[in-house]
């Protein structure tokens, strides 16, 4: 594998469940980033983590979830969510949270679809 | 907030000229970024631009920006049907370089 992975790449639930999303960069970069997707709206940041500390939560309902067990892993872990959560989710990764330009590499996203 | 405005639709004829415009409202930007997305995959850099350059070509593509208005745009020379995706706009201030993304302009290529 190589780049940005993401799993699953579609997900439908109810409002009950409890799921997580699955990202792993192959690149290593030491940052990670969960973005929200939703039509006609810009690209949300929700959460950035650095050598897997969290430096930034975007003003993200309890509901969602972070984890950073490593540089490589994040995952979202998603509980009772609500029919307007429903969007892609975005992970990406950059080599470092330093000043500079820095690019980010994005995962091909997973569709979620809250019922 | 930082804010980044786009259009959300632009329609071209194959082997015309796209321009996808946006402005941004931090006159503290130092790097503005265009992004491209495809069908069903992620975000992926097309180019950027450093906030004391005016222009910056890379092949068919040509930045310009007008830091004084806070516009940049993208110009897509000769668009053909693979240049079909939804182009992102975004712009960060350094720092731990958060990225304030546009709503994104989806580009449509007639044939």
């Amino acid at each position: 594998e190589t780049g940005v992975t993401q799993t699953p790449r579609h997900l439908v639930m109810g409002m009950t469940n409890k799921k997580s999303l699955k990202c792993e960069q192959h690149l290593g970069h030491n940052a990670m980033y969960w973005y929200k997707q939703s039509a006609k709206k810009p690209l949300e940041l929700m959460f950035v983590y650095s050598l897997e500390e969290r430096v930034e939560n975007n003003s993200v309902p309890s509901r969602f979830s972070p984890e950073c067990p490593n540089s490589s892993h994040l995952f979202l872990h998603l509980h009772t969510l609500q029919p307007e959560d429903s969007a892609l989710y975005l992970c990406a990764s950059s080599q470092n949270l330093a000043g500079g330009h820095n690019e980010q590499f994005f995962g091909p996203g997973t569709r979620l679809t809250v019922l | 907030g930082e804010d980044v405005e786009q259009s959300l639709f632009l329609s071209v004829r194959e082997g015309d000229s796209s321009v996808i415009n946006c402005t941004y409202t931090d006159s503290s930007s130092t790097y503005l970024y265009w992004y491209k997305q495809e069908p069903g995959a992620g975000l992926q850099l097309l180019t950027y631009i450093f906030s004391n350059m005016d222009m910056k070509q890379d092949q068919r593509l040509t930045v310009l920006l007008n830091k004084k208005d806070k516009h940049l745009s993208l110009r897509i020379a000769d668009t053909q049907t693979g240049d079909s995706a939804i182009y992102f706009c975004a712009e960060s201030t350094g720092g731990y370089q958060k990225v304030t993304f546009g709503t994104g302009t989806k580009l449509q290529v007639i044939p």
